[in-house]
């Protein structure tokens, strides 16, 4: 199987820390990747994760377990532009992707 | 940088009309996608390309077809458009095995079927 499940919607206040889950089939799994959508922009990637543990890229860190097939993206100090769609994406043995998560769209509030 | 370039950026067709969307990457990548997305929907997979010469269906491939004659274009072809095709197309290009953990895309284009 291919599917990725997300949460369809969050909502967090400015300043807080957001968690945003993806589980995934294990089914040739390499790695799984996170990108960002304004509304009207393309997906930019954030994150990647291959291994266990916990990527830090600034405010925004990645974090998975192959063991559980769950990887989440956590959001600090959240910010009004932040607001905007996360995808999580798994990328197959191989390095070709086919299969992006439906989305988690943020909203911010002040 | 020019990374993954689109065109066109917007179209308005006819139904039964055709046309043919152009994706062209300077990353030497060899991974190249087209995707769909509707409003408030995540991104579908189309078709997608692992290699020169090379397509294969993703997850809506019905009424699209697709080609990829050199490695930096991937061509995406809708024969007779819908309204049901009325969406946002995005190309993405990525790179094999650990240069593939990021996909790259392009701006869009944004199709509407009348």
């Amino acid at each position: 199987g291919q599917s990725l499940e997300q949460p369809s919607e969050v909502t967090a206040v400015e300043g807080a820390i957001v968690q945003i889950n993806c589980t995934y089939q294990t089914s040739g799994f390499y790695g799984l990747s996170w990108y960002q959508q304004h509304d009207g922009g393309a997906p930019t990637f954030l994150s990647y994760n291959a291994l266990d543990g916990l990527e830090e890229t600034g405010r925004f860190s990645s974090f998975l377990s192959r063991s559980d097939s769950y990887g989440y993206l956590l959001l600090q100090e959240l910010q009004m532009k932040d607001s905007a769609s996360y995808f999580c994406d798994k990328t197959n043995t191989g390095g070709f992707k086919t299969i992006f998560g439906a989305g988690t769209r943020l909203f911010v509030k002040a | 940088n020019a990374g993954v370039t689109q065109t066109p950026k917007f179209r308005v067709l006819k139904t039964g009309q055709s046309m043919t969307l152009l994706c062209a990457q300077d990353m030497n990548h060899e991974y190249m996608y087209w995707y769909r997305q509707d409003p408030g929907m995540g991104l579908r997979l189309i078709h997608y390309s692992v290699g020169e010469g090379t397509t294969a269906k993703g997850e809506v491939p019905d009424g699209y077809n697709v080609s990829r004659l050199k490695k930096q274009n991937f061509l995406l072809g809708l024969e007779s458009a819908a309204p049901s095709q009325t969406s946002v197309y995005f190309c993405a290009s990525s790179g094999r095995d650990r240069e593939g953990t990021e996909a790259f895309f392009g701006q869009g284009t944004r199709l509407t079927v009348v």
